[in-house]
């Protein structure tokens, strides 16, 4: 058990509709990166959020977004699904203050676009 | 850019030992780890090296050569639990970047 809990945990969505995917970091972490792994691939940074701020940004595209809350918790928002976003979505928590060097991964969730 | 290469599967026999390599290219560099991801499930961190040199951590070893760009993860006395995929990470500035993982089996 990492404290980093990620909701829903599987959801099934039709092509172009929109998602929120939910995580909530482990105690004391103020920063959250989401993931995304498409099967049999590596996670691909999509972004970081750090004090509610955007912190740096992989190559996906603007439909992508995000948000965190004061309490450090974040939300994944995906908009105009495409089939291509089938994959599993994994929330990572840690704490820049202390020069951290690990990230606590949640269970992740699994996105099946139809 | 970013670039890490590891192998895709792995097969050892129970008790034996492996070595998963990982080679990077990065355009930053703040240490390197090792997770562990079980099918279906969240990576679940091994080890972290930031220095050249070995780390050991029971029966998992890892090294790290910056010059190289070159890190190994060992496992010794496998057992059938550590069947799983294994992925080699590089953080940068502020990120993780993956390789596709290596599927390590073990077999009886």
């Amino acid at each position: 058990e990492t404290g980093v809990t990620q909701s829903p945990t599987h959801l099934i969505k039709t092509r172009g509709q929109q998602v929120t995917l939910r995580c909530s970091s482990q105690s004391g972490h103020n920063t959250v990166s989401w993931y995304q792994q498409a099967l049999g691939q590596g996670p691909q940074f999509i972004f970081q959020y750090y004090r509610e701020e955007e912190n740096g940004r992989g190559n996906f595209p603007p439909r992508f977004s995000g948000l965190q809350f004061p309490n450090y918790s974040s939300e994944l928002n995906v908009n105009a699904l495409e089939l291509d976003d089938s994959a599993l979505y994994l929330c990572a928590s840690s704490d820049n203050r202390q020069g951290n060097t690990e990230a606590f991964f949640g269970q992740g969730t699994r996105l099946t676009v139809v | 850019g970013q670039n890490i290469d590891q192998p895709t599967e792995m097969t050892a026999t129970e008790g034996a030992i492996v070595q998963i390599n990982c080679t990077y290219q990065t355009s930053g560099f703040n240490g390197l780890f090792w997770y562990q991801q079980h099918a279906g499930e969240a990576p679940t961190f091994l080890s972290y090296n930031v220095l050249d040199g070995l780390e050991e951590k029971g029966r998992f070893s890892s090294f790290l050569s910056r010059s190289k760009g070159y890190s190994y993860l060992l496992l010794k006395e496998l057992q059938m639990k550590d069947s799983a995929s294994y992925l080699c990470a590089v953080k940068g500035d502020y990120k993780l970047s993956f390789g596709a993982g290596t599927t390590v089996t073990v077999r009886a």
